[in-house]
């Protein structure tokens, strides 16, 4: 099974709104990312968790908000958005950093 | 700048012909190389990965590596409407690191 969920399939939130974006796989993989995609480009690396510590943050703004309670979980939070952050998050695992990515189906963002 | 280069198409070929999607990266001593697929509005796919030399079947697929070159393929044998979709080549590029994408290649199979 190379599963990962994510949760909810879309979110549409108010610039003042805190919402949060879950992902869950069960393979035992110990490397966990948040990927931000806009239309027409690739994914673009948000954070890595390695062994349930953040690794990576690329530069992203502290609006959004990475977590991972334990190996199987990874939320990314969110507050204060601004419009340009509409895009689809999307979570992937690995069995460890820079082996095969699994991806969820992602969570189609709109911030209105 | 550690990078993978792929042409952003669109390439558009006929049912039932090889599709050839290229991808080139900037770093001699990577060592594996994966290809996705993502159809319009959906997260990306795993096709193959691909560690050495050579080529690699999967199916209708086929992954070629030339290390020598830096370059990496993806052949699609018999290319039906329902392989339209783009294609991503990615590489961790060397070590323990994320994967690096490609732009991407987006492919129409022709009715």
């Amino acid at each position: 099974d190379t599963e990962v969920t994510q949760t909810p399939k879309h979110l549409v939130m108010g610039m003042t709104n805190k919402k949060s974006l879950k992902c869950e796989q069960h393979m035992g993989h110990r490397a966990m990312y948040w990927y931000k995609q806009k239309a027409k480009k690739p994914p673009e690396l948000m954070f890595v968790y390695s062994y349930e510590k953040l690794s990576i943050n690329e530069s992203v703004p502290s609006r959004f908000s990475p977590e991972c309670p334990n190996s199987s979980l990874l939320n990314l939070h969110l507050h204060a958005l601004q419009p340009e952050d509409s895009a689809l998050y999307l979570c992937a695992s690995s069995q460890d950093v820079g082996e095969t990515q699994y991806f969820g189906p992602g969570t189609r963002l709109l911030v209105l | 700048q550690k990078e993978v280069e792929q042409n952003s198409g669109p390439l558009s070929v006929p049912e039932g012909a090889i599709a050839s999607l290229n991808c080139t990266y900037s770093d001699r001593g990577s060592q594996s190389f994966f290809w996705y697929r993502q159809y319009s509005g959906k997260s990306p796919e795993l096709i193959m990965f691909i560690y050495s030399n050579g080529d690699k079947e999967d199916g209708r697929f086929t992954a070629q590596l030339n290390k020598a070159s830096q370059y990496v393929s993806l052949l699609i044998r018999d290319s039906q409407p329902s392989d339209s979709a783009t294609y991503l080549c990615a590489s961790p590029l060397r070590g323990n690191t994320p994967l690096v994408f490609g732009k991407g290649t987006r492919l129409s199979v022709i009715a």
